[in-house]
Parts: structure tokens; C-alpha cells; sequence
């Protein structure tokens, strides 16, 4: 069954204090990985996608990163604003008229000032 | 550009009572439809996913059903609601094949928050 898993299942940081979210995935030949953010009682903004194994993508302290097994999302210097939960999810291969992605349970991210 | 609404924000109902929540899509056409649930500190969990007017498809054997009456909207209902019904809904859309690639996502609304009491 293809599985995306994200860890840690919570993080918390010191302003300014860099580090990075994990999200591996079971998927093989998967078309595409996707990170949202999701503020508490909203729904889940699209951040980035990565398709190819080297790919990176960055948003202000954000860069995302792709290798054949997993998925970075590294965040430089975080300020308060950047805390929420940070979902990760996948489009499985093979052609699907509904697109269905699989999402992890998400990395509750904190940062305190 | 494209917008999603969901209404309400939140809605408090008694066990038994029906349901009825709203999605509609503005700025594009044909989308591809979905309603999720998320409980409290848990990943999304598809129920739903419709590809055109009338079409549905569900994820997960359950006391909801979805409709699609209108190219925009989409609706989730139930008959009578139970306890484990609460939870935090989200419809989502997203570009329907073959117009989407590989890189397209989907996009989600601000969601409705569901308590059963």
C-alpha cells in the first residue's frame, strides 16, 4: 500500500534556529509531491510541488527539496509567522481521471520568539 | 483566478439530525471535485471525489453521501448524523485530466468545522 509518512510529528525552535521536515513516501514512479501549509482551523495552502529526484523549490525561508525516496522541506532562519502544520502529499503513478493524492499526517511546526 | 467557499464555517448539530455542506468553485470550468475530513492532529482522509456533474465516487464506506448537482458544486449530507461524524470537512478541487499535469495539485477551502453533540 503506498504510504507517505512525515516526521517529525512536531517540532519546536528558538527563532531564527534553521532545521528541516521529513516526508518519505513508498510511492514508486510517483507524478509528483506536493507541500501545503495548514494554519490552525483553515484550510491547507499550497506551497510547492517537486516532480523529478534534484528538484528544489524555494519561498522565502522555505526551500523544498526532492530525492528518489523523499521529500525536505528545509526552513532558514523561522520566524513566529512560519509556525502551523506542514502537509506533505503524493500523486501516485498511473493515469486516474480523479487525481487522487495520498497525504501524510503532517509536521506541527513552532517557533517561539 | 480560481476560488473556493464552503459554508458554513461551523455548524453544531444534534445526533440524528441531517446535514447538508456547500462547496462551490468560481474561475474554472469542469473541475475535478473532493470532500475530505481531518480529525483533530490527523492527516486528510478522502471520502469523496466526483469528475463531472452527477458523478460520484466514494473513498470510505460511511453515514455521508456527496452530490454534484452543478458543474461548481458540490455537497456532502447525511440522514442522520452520528457522534464519530464530527470533525473538520474540506472540499477541495482540482484541473481534470488530460488539461492537469503531473505538477497540478489541488486546492482547498477554508473548511467547515462539524461538531455532533
Amino acid at each position: 500500500e503506498d504510504q507517505v509518512t512525515q516526521s517529525p510529528e512536531a517540532l519546536r525552535l528558538q527563532e531564527g534556529e534553521s532545521s528541516s521536515l521529513n516526508c518519505s513516501y513508498t510511492v514508486s514512479g510517483l507524478r509528483g509531491l506536493f507541500w501545503y501549509r495548514q494554519d490552525p482551523g483553515k484550510g491547507p495552502e499550497f506551497l510547492f510541488t517537486l516532480y523529478s529526484a534534484g528538484e528544489e523549490k524555494e519561498k522565502e525561508r522555505l526551500k523544498a527539496t526532492l530525492t528518489k525516496k523523499e521529500s525536505f522541506l528545509h526552513i532558514t532562519a523561522p520566524k513566529p509567522e512560519d509556525s502551523a502544520t506542514y502537509l506533505c502529499a503524493v500523486r501516485p503513478p498511473g493515469y486516474s481521471s480523479a487525481s487522487k493524492i495520498i497525504f501524510g499526517s503532517g509536521t506541527r511546526l513552532s517557533i517561539r520568539p | 483566478s480560481q476560488t473556493i467557499h464552503q459554508w458554513p464555517a461551523t455548524l453544531v448539530q444534534p445526533v440524528g439530525s441531517p446535514l447538508s455542506l456547500e462547496c462551490t468553485v468560481e474561475g474554472t470550468s469542469n473541475p475535478n471535485l473532493y470532500w475530505y475530513r481531518q480529525a483533530a492532529g490527523r492527516g486528510l482522509q478522502l471520502l469523496f471525489y466526483s469528475v463531472g456533474i452527477g458523478q460520484i465516487s466514494s473513498e470510505v464506506p460511511q453515514n455521508l453521501s456527496a452530490s454534484r448537482p452543478q458543474d461548481r458544486q458540490f455537497i456532502l449530507s447525511s440522514k442522520k448524523l452520528l457522534l464519530s461524524d464530527s470533525g473538520f470537512y474540506l472540499c477541495a478541487w482540482g484541473p481534470p485530466p488530460p488539461l492537469a499535469g503531473v505538477r497540478e495539485t489541488q486546492y482547498f477551502g477554508p473548511g467547515t468545522r462539524l461538531l455532533v453533540l
